[in-house]
């Protein structure tokens, strides 16, 4: 079984400021990879990043990035030069060889200006 | 791009009515999902199907059931909606071709109260 933990509810940063969302999973996979979406007040929910388990060097997109800690089942998000528009809904999951996705409960982000 | 797309936006019914939501995605991909969203639950996976007229029970299976006709088109069908049955409803879809790692792409979600 794979479980996601999101310690965090809410979160809030200044802009142009750095935060960090915290995920920690538990999986019995030998493969498998991580990802961020972020769901905006609008819904649709979107891929931030991923990360595939096996590789060591940390994932970036732009202004974000992981610090994937394998051995500590850590995958935490760092949202670097926050902006407005990064304000939303952030879940965690992981994958399993046939797709399935397991998501964390999610992290509320909001941006204060 | 890929694009997703659920029937309704917003639905409201009655107990034991019989609901049908549909999700339709233009990509040509072999995996279908449905999840429902609650508040602090965050997304739990009701079923999945990874192929024409295939379907697996998700964790929460209980009171839907699901029908795939075409590649394109997934529904997910509440024999009888009851109230605890409230909630987001959303849809996805990737593809299977080293699955794994691969993205699911997310429709906008159907927002279904059951009164």
């Amino acid at each position: 079984a794979q479980t996601v933990t999101q310690s965090q509810p809410e979160m809030s940063v200044q802009e142009a400021e750095t935060v960090t969302l915290s995920c920690t999973y538990d999986t019995s996979e030998s493969d498998y990879y991580l990802f961020w979406y972020k769901q905006p007040p609008s819904r649709q929910m979107i891929l931030v990043i991923r990360q595939e388990a096996y590789k060591q060097q940390n994932a970036t997109e732009n202004r974000f990035s992981v610090n994937f800690q394998k051995a500590a089942k850590s995958f935490s998000l760092k949202i670097s030069d926050s902006q407005l528009g990064d304000a939303a809904m952030y879940f965690c999951a992981t994958s399993n060889t046939g797709n399935q996705f397991y998501f964390g409960t999610g992290t509320s982000l909001t941006v204060i200006p | 791009d890929v694009k997703v797309t659920q029937s309704s936006r917003y639905l409201v019914k009655r107990t034991g009515e019989k609901v049908f939501l549909e999700c339709v995605q233009d990509m040509d991909h072999e995996n279908m999902f449905w999840y429902r969203q609650d508040p602090g639950l965050g997304l739990r996976l009701i079923y999945f199907s990874y192929d024409v007229k295939m379907k697996e029970k998700g964790d929460i299976p209980e009171g839907y059931s699901v029908s795939r006709e075409k590649k394109e088109r997934f529904s997910l069908i509440l024999e009888s909606a009851s109230t605890n049955q409230t909630s987001m409803y959303l849809c996805a879809s990737s593809l299977a071709p080293g699955g794994l790692g691969n993205e699911q792409f997310f429709g906008p979600g159907t927002r279904l109260t059951v009164l």
